[in-house]
């Protein structure tokens, strides 16, 4: 059985550094073609697909985000660990991750992050 | 990277059939045979509904279909029922060392 869960902070101010992990079962990120996603949707509004990291360790992120943004693995822990620098009212939104391929077929919960002074 | 261009609502009564579509450009739709689709009820996370265009997986009913014709990708539900009631979101793959994965704009699903 495949799970996912996101943790990390419910609120954080202006221009911190957020920090999300995803800690996952049923599959292994050393496993060839295994790769886990994170995506994230403000309230009300649609998806939109934040990075990417591979059984390999390659990485892959946002065109338009990816100088924030840092996605690293933990292979022993079976988890998977966003950063994103500067963090914005705009940013604001819940977060999920998701295993992947060409698409995503098992989503964790989400966390909802405000970003608020 | 535009999100691919979807209906901001269809509605349909009881089984009947309503159909979503889902415009892209030639560097995600149309570009790959990897559209998805996802059902999201309020408040809950977005469930994998259709992949490689028509792929259903297990345990989605076969009254969701998919398609493709050019830059543009149809989810087709027939026989709708109540629980069909959702937001519907496609994405397009379009390339791991350019665009990554595009999502649409959501289309929201009314059971009249």
């Amino acid at each position: 059985q495949v799970t996912l869960k996101e943790s990390g902070p419910a609120l954080v101010k202006p221009t911190q550094t957020l920090t999300l992990t995803c800690t996952f079962s049923g599959f292994s990120l050393m496993t060839t073609r295994m790769r886990v996603s994170w995506i994230r949707q403000p309230p009300g509004k649609a998806l939109e697909w934040l990075a990417r990291i591979d059984w390999d360790d390659d990485k892959f992120y946002s065109t338009s985000l990816k100088t924030r943004l840092t996605i690293s693995k933990d292979t022993s822990k079976n988890q998977v660990v966003l950063t994103m620098t500067n963090m914005d009212p705009v940013d604001t939104a819940t977060y999920y991750c998701a295993r992947t391929t060409e698409y995503f077929d098992y989503w964790g919960q989400g966390n909802l992050v405000t970003v608020s002074s | 990277q535009s999100a691919l261009t979807q209906p901001r609502s269809v509605s349909g009564s009881p089984g009947q059939s309503v159909t979503i579509s889902c415009t892209g450009t030639s560097s995600d739709v149309g570009g790959y045979n990897y559209v998805s689709w996802y059902q999201q009820h309020p408040g809950k996370a977005p469930k994998l509904m259709i992949y490689d265009v028509s792929k259903r997986p297990s345990g989605v009913p076969d009254r969701f279909s998919g398609s493709k014709s050019g830059n543009t990708a149809s989810l087709t539900i027939s026989g709708l029922q109540a629980e069909d009631e959702a937001d519907y979101y496609c994405c397009s793959y379009a390339g791991s060392y350019t665009l990554g994965y595009v999502f649409g704009t959501g289309t929201k699903v009314t059971v009249l």
